[in-house]
């Protein structure tokens, strides 16, 4: 059973579309975060989200917004799609019982293309 | 301004060799894990040294820190092709978020 899934695997959009990414994870962590992978493969932290929280990158345009229906999703929205948006976006998870020996759980990822 | 960078940037060795990855950050930390990513995929775990801890070892895995220069390195022995993949070392503070250095690309040649 993949313990964090995200949908789809690939996604190509014109440019102005709205768009959204799926993700669950099925391990019963608190926190889950978006992460994106420019092409340079750096990760950037996008937003992370727990039951009390949601912190966000403070570079992330609104146009992005996470939404969490419950504890176990993290989906991301995204509206007026622009070229810059075509990356990889991750969706990963995490336990927070102890910051000394958490770890976290990424989806395989969502290949973002702005057309 | 990134809290983790690796260094080198791009690794290739030959199959049976070593391969050192190094990462420094910035701010102090509470544990600094190291991640890898195969081509296409997510990140997957690797090992997490806390930082009061200088060394540790997983299977054909060692990472070592040390605080006082802010640096980590991660040693794998023997490398096989399979190896081959970006290697992300990531940073925690007290509350804070998984910071993900630049990555180094390891291939490993049969």
């Amino acid at each position: 059973d993949t313990a964090v899934s995200q949908t789809p695997k690939y996604l190509v959009t014109q440019m102005g579309n709205d768009k959204s990414i799926k993700c669950e994870q099925n391990l019963g962590h608190d926190t889950m975060y978006w992460y994106k992978q420019d092409s340079k493969k750096f990760l950037k932290i996008m937003f992370s989200y727990n039951n009390k929280e949601l912190i966000i990158n403070e570079t992330v345009p609104n146009r992005f917004s996470p939404k969490s229906p419950d504890k176990a999703h993290l989906n991301l929205h995204i509206n007026s799609l622009e070229l810059g948006d075509s990356a990889v976006y991750f969706c990963a998870s995490s336990q927070e019982l102890s910051v000394w020996n958490t770890e976290a759980f990424f989806g395989q990822g969502t290949r973002l293309t702005v057309v | 301004s990134q809290q983790g960078e690796e260094d080198p940037q791009a690794l290739s060795i030959q199959e049976g060799e070593n391969a050192t990855m190094n990462c420094s950050y910035k701010t102090s930390i509470n544990n600094l894990q190291w991640y890898r990513q195969n081509s296409g995929r997510g990140l997957v775990h690797l090992i997490l040294i806390r930082s009061n801890e200088r060394e540790k070892h997983s299977g054909r895995l060692r990472v070592t820190l040390d605080t006082s220069k802010k640096s980590s390195s991660l040693l794998i022995t023997a490398s096989r092709a399979a190896d081959t993949a970006s290697y992300f070392c990531a940073t925690r503070g007290y509350g804070q978020n998984f910071v993900f250095g630049p990555g180094t690309r390891l291939s490993v040649l049969p």
